[in-house]
Parts: C-alpha cells; sequence; structure tokens
C-alpha cells in the first residue's frame, strides 16, 4: 500500500516570496492534515480536512496560509507571503474515517521541509 | 488547556540497555485518546500505540511496553534491551473525540540515541 505522498522534499525562499507544498493521502482516507513542525518542537496541526470540508483550522495564519482539498484527495499548502518564522517542516497525515470522530493512527508523509532566508 | 511534556529532551543509551521515555499530559476531559510516536531520520511520524482514556491496562509489544497511570497523568514508554535502530525522536500525544478528533497535542519529544 502506498503511502502520504509530499512534495517537494525540500524547498528554500526568501522571505516574502511564496511556496506550495502538495500532499496526496492514502486512498481511501477520507481525513487529512497539514502539520506544522517547528525544529526541535512537536508538530503542531495547522489544518484537518474531511473529505473536501474544513474541520478544523483554528491554528492556520490565516492572513498568509491557505490550504485546499478541491476533490477530496490530494491537497495544497500555500503560504504567501513568507515570514522567517515559517522555516518549518510540513507533515501531511491522513486517518480512516473512523465513527463518531474518534481519535485513530495518523499516516504521516515525510514532510516537506521549507527555509525561509 | 491541553499540554504534554516530554521533559527528557535528549537520552543516550549503549545497545542492549533499557530505556524508559516519560510523557506527563494535562486535560480537563475525562475521555482522551494517549499515542506514542515514532520519528526516525527520514522524516515521517511513524504510529506505535493508542491508549484511550478509560483503559489503564499496560500494553507490551515486542520489545516496547507502555505504563499508563491516570492518578499521576502519565504515559511512559519503555524500550527493553534497545537497539541501535530505536534510534529516533519519539513524541507523545494527546488526542480526542468530537469534533476535532484528529488535532493532536504533541510533546516536544524526546531524542534517543542508541550507540553499539
Amino acid at each position: 500500500e502506498a503511502g502520504v505522498a509530499q512534495s517537494p522534499r525540500y524547498k528554500i525562499i526568501e522571505k516574502r516570496q511564496s511556496v506550495a507544498f502538495w500532499c496526496n493521502p492514502i486512498s481511501g482516507h477520507a481525513t487529512l492534515y497539514w502539520y506544522q513542525q517547528i525544529l526541535g518542537q512537536g508538530p503542531k496541526l495547522l489544518i484537518q480536512f474531511q473529505n473536501n470540508g474544513v474541520v478544523d483550522d483554528s491554528q492556520l495564519p490565516k492572513d498568509r496560509f491557505s490550504a485546499e482539498r478541491l476533490k477530496g484527495v490530494d491537497s495544497t499548502l500555500k503560504i504567501q507571503p513568507a515570514k522567517l518564522e515559517d522555516s518549518a517542516v510540513y507533515l501531511c497525515a491522513s486517518s480512516l474515517d473512523v465513527a463518531y470522530g474518534e481519535t485513530g493512527e495518523l499516516f504521516f508523509g515525510e514532510g516537506s521541509r521549507l527555509t525561509v532566508l | 488547556a491541553q499540554k504534554v511534556t516530554q521533559a527528557q529532551t535528549e537520552i543516550s543509551v549503549v545497545e542492549k540497555e533499557d530505556v524508559t521515555l516519560d510523557c506527563v499530559y494535562e486535560t480537563r476531559d475525562t475521555t482522551y485518546y494517549l499515542f506514542w510516536y515514532k520519528q526516525p531520520p527520514s522524516g515521517e511520524l511513524v504510529f506505535l500505540i493508542r491508549r484511550n482514556s478509560f483503559d489503564e491496562q499496560n500494553e507490551i509489544s515486542g520489545r516496547y511496553s507502555w505504563n499508563f497511570q491516570k492518578s499521576t497523568s502519565s504515559f511512559n514508554f519503555t524500550i527493553t534491551a534497545s537497539q541501535v535502530v530505536d534510534s529516533a525522536v519519539y513524541f507523545c500525544a494527546l488526542g480526542y473525540r468530537g469534533t476535532s478528533y484528529g488535532k493532536l497535542t504533541f510533546g516536544q519529544g524526546t531524542i534517543l540515541t542508541v550507540h553499539p
């Protein structure tokens, strides 16, 4: 079974530029997540999709970050304009549509490492 | 507020030693889930275990074991007879039922290095 695919693996940009990350979840997984992991910290949820609807985006800096999952499959996370503090690994994860909103196992991709200069 | 604390930033052991990774959590909810994930150098987080708040039974899986104690809000992870392949960053996390069920609160992580 193919895992969660992410691209690009690495990206270096200057501050105020824009960047986009792509994620393709495991086939059949209805729920998709974007987490931000700053060096030396645990991941933090940015946004959660259930099919193509947003479940939680309370920690997404909406003035510069946007995400979409138009057909309920793959997803794109965009940052525009980037700031120095956005340097991090952006992890995509997916999970099965568990019953009654129970938290199950999340399957993570290898992440996209962003460096903002 | 939810919080997960992993007080050990880094642990270094020699192969075949036993090692315990500590995790302490804070939550006001009575129903919650606790997780351990492993992050090898390749970067992806790998699921190890999920426990729900009603199940305090300890669990053993091969060389891995977990000790859940609600009285002390702890969910510790022990690796018996450690191996070099166990070297990774280990994260403890807290999750819930309900609309934000995938919103895990992670600890800072513990870097485990196992030397040959």
